[in-house]
């Protein structure tokens, strides 16, 4: 069965450049949510849409954005990128966001700011 | 504020022996609970999930337990292989999450799992 899809698998930046994540949920899923995982630490949410319209904003900094498509794919862009930005960012897709689906998560981007 | 606490932080045990790793919560409303295994550097996968009214789920040789009226679940794992060595994470729904989001994270408990 298909999952959901990140790109790229790994990307290393230096500090205070950009970055454009992107991610692919699985086929019919109109949700996507976005989450940031340090190292040992437990995923924190950043931002979620559903239907190309935002849902839920967590702890997203000013320096991120993201936004859905049409298509549904869903693009996490990060400027001004600091070390503490260094970490896996795990998008997930479910078919709803009424908070009882099951969210699908994809194998995550593992971002490196030097 | 939501929390969802697990126990033990990490635990080793031999090949072929059972285990049982707990989640307490204090997330109100409540959905649902999952449990979720994390490979080293991958993405969490879905075990189970429970309702309210869902005592235990089984998924081979996982078995999920829930007790509603206690916020406790536990994950039963049987006859371990040394592919179960992951993180295994308690995740509770929240509709009313907020800026933590419908998901509240436990911190997980890391299995090792040794021949």
């Amino acid at each position: 069965a298909a999952g959901v899809i990140q790109s790229p698998r790994h990307l290393i930046k230096e500090k205070r450049e950009t970055a454009t994540l992107k991610c692919y949920p699985i086929p019919r899923h109109d949700t996507v949510y976005w989450y940031q995982q340090g190292p040992g630490q437990d995923p924190q949410f950043l931002i979620s849409f559903y239907e190309k319209m935002q849902s839920d904003k967590g702890s997203i900094p000013d320096r991120f954005s993201a936004q859905q498509f049409s298509d549904y794919h869903s693009e996490l862009n990060m400027s001004s990128l600091e070390l503490g930005d260094s970490a896996l960012y795990f998008c997930a897709s479910s078919l709803g966001d009424s908070g009882g689906e099951t969210q699908y998560f994809g194998p995550g981007t593992r971002l490196l700011v030097l | 504020k939501n929390q969802v606490e697990q126990s033990p932080q990490s635990l080793i045990i031999l090949e072929g022996k059972n285990c049982t790793l707990q989640c307490n919560y204090t997330v109100s409303p409540f959905s649902n609970l999952r449990w979720y295994k994390q490979d080293t550097g991958r993405g969490p996968v879905s075990l189970t999930i429970m309702t309210f009214s869902e005592n235990t789920k089984s998924n081979g040789r996982y078995t999920a337990t829930l007790d509603a009226d206690t916020k406790q679940s536990s994950l039963h794992i049987t006859a371990s292989q040394l592919s179960d060595s992951a993180s295994y994470i308690c995740v509770v729904s929240a509709p009313d999450g907020g800026s933590q989001g419908n998901l509240i994270f436990g911190k997980g408990t890391k299995l090792s799992v040794k021949p």
